[in-house]
């Protein structure tokens, strides 16, 4: 069965980096894009960045552009999410979800359980 | 401020049916596929449609999509209190080349 299990959150200050994970299992993770979805404390969803089933292509919330970075490691079956110059409004429970295709279909057909990252001094 | 609109709030007694609407515009909902989200209080989100009026395997068909114009629309028949959740809606954005969601639906069975 398909699982996606984030890890790598935690309490960091303003301005400092966190890498997240997301480690699949249970299907092909080279075949389909993958995504970065948050959501705020008793907000709603907000779409973070993508990227393509081969890497091709990334593409990221302006909230978050020139900031965070998406990627993949294949043969690890991972996906990461590198942020940097973190504010306090990047506070958030972090999920990775599955693209339902290569990566431009931007339907999210299974989620981690998500991580949370707290942005505070 | 989402890119897509939701009512914040529907209700419902049980067994009846519920519509949720979701707007939008030419660039995102209008040339794009629609989806809908089911998120129970503590849980990750959860595909209900997909393609504007796919469900996953499992979902069950008290759950419909719908699409028209810059518009889409979840209905949810035979109302049960398990179905008390968050609903979102999410599609692609053309112009911004990024994914949207709407800022969420609470649905309470009464």
């Amino acid at each position: 069965q398909v699982q996606l299990v984030e890890s790598g959150g935690g309490v960091v200050q303003p301005g400092r980096s966190l890498r997240l994970s997301c480690a699949a299992s249970g299907f092909t993770f080279s075949g389909f894009g993958m995504h970065w979805v948050r959501q705020a404390p008793g907000k709603g969803l907000e779409w973070v960045a993508v990227i393509w089933y081969d890497g091709s292509k990334r593409y990221y919330a302006d909230s978050v552009k020139g900031r965070f970075t998406i990627s993949r490691d294949d043969p690890k079956n991972t996906l990461y999410l590198q942020m940097n110059s973190l504010r306090a409004e990047d506070t958030a429970v972090y999920y990775c979800a599955r693209d339902g295709g290569r990566g431009g279909y931007f339907f999210f057909d299974y989620w981690g359980q998500g991580t949370l990252v707290t942005v505070s001094s | 401020q989402s890119v897509l609109t939701q009512p914040p709030s529907v209700s419902a007694a049980p067994g009846q049916k519920v519509t949720i609407s979701c707007s939008g515009s030419s660039s995102n909902i209008g040339n794009n596929y629609v989806s809908w989200y089911q998120q129970l209080p503590g849980t990750a989100p959860k595909l209900l449609i997909y393609d504007n009026n796919k469900r996953p395997s499992g979902i069950p068909d008290r759950f419909s999509g719908s699409k028209s114009g810059t518009s889409a629309t979840l209905g949810i028949t035979g109302l049960q209190t398990g179905d008390e959740a968050d609903y979102y809606c999410g599609t692609c954005d053309s112009s911004l080349s990024a994914g949207v969601f709407g800022g969420g639906t609470k649905l309470t069975v009464l």
